[in-house]
C-alpha cells in the first residue's frame, strides 16, 4: 500500500488479555518505529527497528511489552496482561534510512476495561 | 521539567489570520526539528522539518528555529478552517534513520479556525 497501515484500528482488551498489534510499513522503509500516544498528550517514543534488528527498546514501559519484525517488513507489538494504564493509541512510523522524519500510520486504539 | 514543551491550548482564530505555534525545549542536543499536523482519530502528518537554526517556508507554512534560545516556532499563514487539528513538534537529536533516536514530541497546540 501507499501509506503506513496498522491493524486493528479499535481493540477492546480486558484487563488481564494480550493483545497484538500489527505494523505494515511502507514498502522498503527500513526504519520503523513504535509510539504510545495517551489522550491529550504526544507521542512517546516505544522502540525502534532497522530492518529486523531491534536497536533501541528503551521506551517499552514494562517487560509485559514485546515487539518483533522478523522479516525486516511487518513489525507486532505484543503487550501481554493488559492493564488499564496500557490504554492509548499505539502509533507506528517508518521511514527511508538516513531520513529522521518518519511517516505514521493511523494508529491502534486499544481501551483496557 | 518535561524536555519539550507546548501550550496545549486551545488557540482559536479568525479565517484569514496569521496563527502562530511555538514550542521551547531544554536538550541543546536536538538538531532536527518537525511539525506535525494530526487530525482527531488519525496519525500525525509531517508539515515541516528543519536543521539547526534558521527558517524555511512551505507554502503557507514558515518553521523558525532559534537555537540560542531552545524556541521553535510554526507560521500558517491566511488560515483556513481545514486547518483545524492538533499540532505537534518533535525534535531529535539525529537523522533517526542512521541511528536509533526516536523523536520526542510536545504535547500538541489544539487549533480552531473559525469560518
Amino acid at each position: 500500500g501507499a501509506g503506513v497501515s496498522q491493524s486493528p484500528r479499535y481493540k477492546v482488551a480486558k484487563r488481564g488479555q494480550d493483545v497484538a498489534l500489527r505494523c505494515d510499513p511502507i514498502s522498503g522503509h527500513v526504519s520503523l518505529f513504535w509510539y504510545q500516544q495517551a489522550l491529550g498528550q504526544g507521542p512517546e517514543f516505544l522502540t525502534y527497528f532497522q530492518n529486523e534488528a531491534q536497536l533501541d527498546k528503551s521506551g517499552l514501559p514494562s517487560d509485559r511489552f514485546f515487539a518483533e519484525r522478523p522479516e525486516g517488513s511487518v513489525s507486532t507489538l505484543k503487550i501481554q496482561r493488559t492493564q488499564q494504564e496500557d490504554s492509548a493509541v499505539y502509533l507506528c512510523a517508518s521511514s527511508l534510512l538516513k531520513e529522521g522524519a518518519g511517516y505514521f500510520g493511523e494508529g491502534s486504539w486499544l481501551t483496557v476495561v | 521539567q518535561k524536555e519539550v514543551e507546548q501550550d496545549p491550548g486551545p488557540l482559536s482564530v479568525p479565517e484569514g489570520a496569521i496563527v502562530s505555534l511555538n514550542c521551547t525545549y531544554s536538550n541543546s542536543a536536538f538538531q532536527y526539528f518537525m511539525w506535525y499536523r494530526q487530525y482527531s482519530r488519525k496519525g500525525p502528518e509531517l508539515l515541516m522539518y528543519t536543521y539547526s537554526s534558521g527558517n524555511k517556508e512551505d507554502g503557507r507554512f514558515t518553521a523558525q528555529v532559534d537555537k540560542s534560545s531552545k524556541y521553535i516556532s510554526l507560521f500558517i499563514r491566511d488560515s483556513q478552517p481545514s486547518d483545524s487539528a492538533t499540532y505537534l513538534c518533535a525534535m531529535s537529536p539525529s537523522y533517526s534513520g542512521g541511528g536509533a533516536d526516536g523523536l520526542t514530541f510536545g504535547k500538541g497546540t489544539h487549533l480552531i479556525i473559525q469560518p
